[in-house]
């Protein structure tokens, strides 16, 4: 079981739609990040939060923090073919940060 | 280019082998830690350091081992490969700090094949 469910686990759609993805957990989490990984390469991330309630905006993408620092959720508006890849979330608590299983995710052009 | 180098990208193993995954960082970075990646299941914490002569286990650490001698070296063994250690694994590391400062740099990966 992990510690952190993403959902969906796969998503296609056509460039232009919006679209959002989630990440729960039943644990608190001191921060929640998210990255994002292409084919052969390690993930790299995309944003960092910290604050329950908190939103961070990165160009097209939205990041949100729950209220009680257990989820996360990911929009992207207006989705391009360059935003194909899989995208993670990891928690971080105490000394070690666990990941979920991530949204692959193919925008067609 | 400063980062998380990984050697090697790719491995091919018969069962029983032994080999160690080498993993270095040139960025002063405390914390220290192996990925295993499979299909459907994500990144799965394997072991990890938070400093020189410190390791600790995570999610799936049996059949592998550690240590951590320098501040930049953090090698990854497996003393004896099974088919189930077949995955994409990932060395990150990250300077520690206040909540939200511990981000990992990755890797580019290591593809291990056990025959």
């Amino acid at each position: 079981t992990q510690l952190l469910e993403q959902s969906p686990q796969f998503l296609s759609i056509q460039e232009g739609e919006n679209l959002t993805v989630y990440c729960n957990s039943s644990s608190v989490f001191s921060s929640l990040q998210w990255y994002r990984q292409e084919p052969g390469e390690g993930p790299v991330l995309l944003v960092t939060v910290v604050t329950g309630g908190e939103v961070k905006k990165l160009k097209r993408l939205t990041f949100q923090f729950g209220d009680a620092r257990k989820d996360s959720s990911l929009h992207i508006t207006a989705a391009q073919p360059g935003d194909t890849g899989l995208y993670l979330c990891a928690g971080e608590s105490r000394d070690d940060m666990r990941f979920g299983a991530g949204t692959r995710l193919t925008v067609k052009p | 280019n400063a980062g998380v180098t990984q050697t090697p990208k790719f491995q091919v193993l018969k069962t029983g082998q032994s080999m160690t995954l080498q993993c270095a960082q040139d960025m002063n970075h405390e914390y220290m830690s192996w990925y295993r990646q499979d299909p459907g299941m994500g990144l799965r914490l394997i072991h990890y350091s938070v400093g020189a002569g410190i390791t600790d286990q995570g999610e799936v650490p049996n059949g592998y081992n550690v240590s951590r001698s320098t501040t930049e070296d953090f090698p990854l063994r497996l003393l004896s490969a099974a088919p189930s250690q077949t995955s994409v694994y990932f060395c990150a590391s990250s300077q520690q700090g206040r909540a939200g400062a511990n981000v990992l740099t990755f890797g580019a990966g290591s593809r291990l094949t056990v025959l």
